[in-house]
Formats: C-alpha cells, sequence, structure tokens
C-alpha cells in the first residue's frame, strides 16, 4: 500500500498570504495525485487531479505542482472561504490511499 | 446539477448488518464508476470500494473483503453497499462517489452515518 504523508499537519495563515501545502508518496506514483478541500460538516471537494489540473469551478488561486513522489498545493491569496482541511491521494495503485490532511486555519 | 443523496445509514450492533444506499441525479449514471469512501468521526478519508459501470469490476479495500458487497442498478440510478459482520472499526461516514475520470473522486454525496456499538 502506498503511503501518503502531508506537511504541515497545521499551517497559520493570514487572509490574503500564500499557502503552500505538501504531500509525499512513499512510492512512485506518476502524476496520479489529487487534492480535495473539506470544510467542517461538509463532504470533501476535488480541487486539483492529474496532480496540476483545476477541477471545474475551481478558483485560479489554487494550483498543483509536482511528480513523482514529491507534490504541492499552492492558494496563491486566502480567503476566508479557504480554511479547512486539504486531503492529498494518490490513484496510480491500488489501494486507492489519501494522506492525513494538512489543516488551514487563520493566523 | 450533479446530486449524490446517501440513506440507509444507522446504529448497529456488532457482528450486524446495514445497507446503505445512493441515489444519483444530473448526470448519466451508467456512464460512471461509482466509489464508497469512509471517514470516521474527527478522522481522515479511506477509500472503500468501487464499482466499474456495468458492474463486471468490484474492488474492496482489504479490511471489508468477504464483509461488504457493493451493487448498483443503473435503471434506477441507485448503488448499493452491503455491509455484514460489522465491527465498531467500521463506524465513520460513509459517501457515495462518482468517478470523474478513471480514479478521479469528482463529486461526493453529504454522507451517512454508521455507528457501530453495543
Amino acid at each position: 500500500e502506498i503511503v501518503m504523508t502531508q506537511s504541515p499537519p497545521t499551517l497559520s495563515v493570514s487572509p490574503g498570504e500564500r499557502a503552500t501545502l505538501s504531500c509525499r508518496a512513499s512510492q512512485y506514483v506518476s502524476n496520479s495525485l489529487a487534492w480535495y478541500q473539506q470544510k467542517p460538516g461538509q463532504a470533501p471537494r476535488l480541487l486539483i487531479y492529474g496532480a496540476s489540473t483545476t477541477a471545474t469551478g475551481i478558483p485560479a488561486r489554487f494550483s498543483g505542482s509536482g511528480s513523482g513522489t514529491e507534490f504541492t498545493l499552492t492558494i496563491s491569496s486566502l480567503q476566508s472561504e479557504d480554511f479547512a482541511v486539504y486531503y492529498c491521494q494518490q490513484y496510480n495503485d491500488w489501494p486507492l490511499t489519501f494522506g492525513p490532511g494538512t489543516k488551514v486555519d487563520i493566523k | 446539477e450533479v446530486e449524490l443523496v446517501e440513506s440507509g445509514g444507522g446504529v448497529v450492533q456488532p457482528g450486524g448488518s446495514l445497507r446503505l444506499f445512493c441515489a444519483a441525479s444530473g448526470f448519466t449514471f451508467d456512464d460512471h464508476t461509482m466509489h464508497w469512501v469512509r471517514q470516521a468521526p474527527g478522522k481522515g478519508l479511506e477509500w472503500v470500494s468501487l464499482i466499474t459501470w456495468d458492474g463486471s469490476r468490484r474492488d474492496y479495500t482489504d479490511s471489508v473483503k468477504g464483509r461488504f458487497i457493493i451493487s448498483r442498478d443503473n435503471g434506477k440510478n441507485s448503488l448499493y453497499l452491503q455491509m455484514n459482520s460489522l465491527r465498531a472499526e467500521d463506524s465513520a461516514f460513509y459517501y457515495c462517489v462518482r468517478d470523474g475520470q478513471w480514479l478521479v473522486l469528482d463529486y461526493w454525496g453529504q454522507g451517512a452515518l454508521v455507528t457501530v456499538s453495543s
């Protein structure tokens, strides 16, 4: 099983600032990597797939990069609605596995 | 608009059974593979199972193999998860999820809560 790790566990950011979240896979996953956002009491929402392709309806301030085992989600200028937990997920091998999440909260 | 609505959750004793339902609308159901993903309260996400559009392929995470059965009825735009021999560690929100393009989970339902407790 591919183990996904995320850092940092919590990221404190002021509105308008840039946030950079990291995700690492224990094995090579090519670009088969997705990012999800989850707000309290809500289901996850797909943000990024294919490591860098933005999903439908996702604002341009969200971007993804990386390949192989190291990936990054960047939020260029945090808005109030962006404070949430972010999960990465690999889909290169079975079973599909998620990282433990990074919580982005208000500084 | 894509909509996925789960039902069938509840409280069940260890060793018991429960069947989850997912009603899909707003898209061509039989064009898509479907998944179940679960999340224990306050915890992370765990993929549980998938079924291809025609039911020809079904996969499960190891911890539920032999206990859970995924199925679908394309005529009713419905996805199901039969859960048997339930354990305390199966307690979670269970999300019905659409597969947008092979293994990309693009739309999620709001979840059904399953609690396994005596």
